[in-house]
């Protein structure tokens, strides 16, 4: 168990629906970052946020959009979902903002989105 | 553009023997490297890491190799135990103060009993 929480587990909704996925990070981190694994992807960098505040970004859609609350638990929001939508989303946390990255970071379970 | 690249999607070995798990990157601005392990409805678990002023990495059964000039980075392990069978996918992050890791899109190493 990494302590990272992410809900739901599992998601199937239809083309042009919005969706919310969830992500709680482990006690003491206050880096989120999101991630989407697609079929015979690799794990694709979306957004980080860092106690509160949106700090790097990479290849987020338009229609997608994320924030991170005052008590560091963080929503990635879907909209006008399309097929290609359809992927892993993994939340990942840690303490600190900058290097270190490896050991500190810790990923969710992730949420399988399904769209139909 | 995959600036990290796994070019084997799969690898068998038996156990006991050397697995090498291979990765390429192409961009020169990297300057720290990680293997990560993936089990099958789990996240991702860090495994190993290497910077760039070191050319290698030993963690018990693992080992990780960076060749900087060839922009290529291995991870061996040894011996291999059906217990290591999972996707392996390598990383690289650079410049201080950017947090994203480029991440390759993984390799199924399957350890023969």
């Amino acid at each position: 168990d990494s302590g990272v929480t992410q809900t739901p587990k599992h998601l199937i909704t239809a083309t042009g629906q919005r969706v919310t996925l969830r992500c709680s990070p482990r006690s003491g981190d206050l880096s989120v970052y999101w991630y989407q694994q697609s079929l015979d992807q690799g794990l694709q960098f979306l957004i980080q946020y860092y106690n509160g505040e949106e700090r790097a970004k990479g290849n987020i859609l338009e229609r997608f959009s994320a924030q991170q609350f005052p008590d560091l638990h963080s929503e990635l929001n879907l909209s006008s979902l399309e097929l290609g939508d359809s992927a892993l989303y993994f939340c990942a946390s840690s303490r600190h903002i900058t290097g270190g990255f490896g050991a500190e970071a810790f990923f969710g379970q992730g949420t399988r989105l399904t769209v139909v | 553009d995959q600036q990290v690249k796994q070019n084997s999607p799969s690898l068998s070995v038996q156990e006991g023997r050397i697995s090498i798990l291979n990765c390429d990157y192409t961009n020169s601005m990297f300057d720290y490297f990680l293997w990560y392990k993936k089990y099958p409805a789990e996240g991702p678990t860090f495994l190993i890491s290497i910077s760039s002023i070191k050319d290698k990495n030993e963690d018990g059964r693992f080992t990780v190799f960076l060749n900087k000039s060839a922009k290529h980075l291995s991870l061996h392990i040894v011996p291999s135990q059906p217990g290591d069978s999972a996707v392996y996918f390598c990383a690289a992050s650079g410049q201080t103060g950017a947090n994203n890791l480029f991440f390759g899109t993984g390799t199924r190493l399957t350890v023969i009993p």
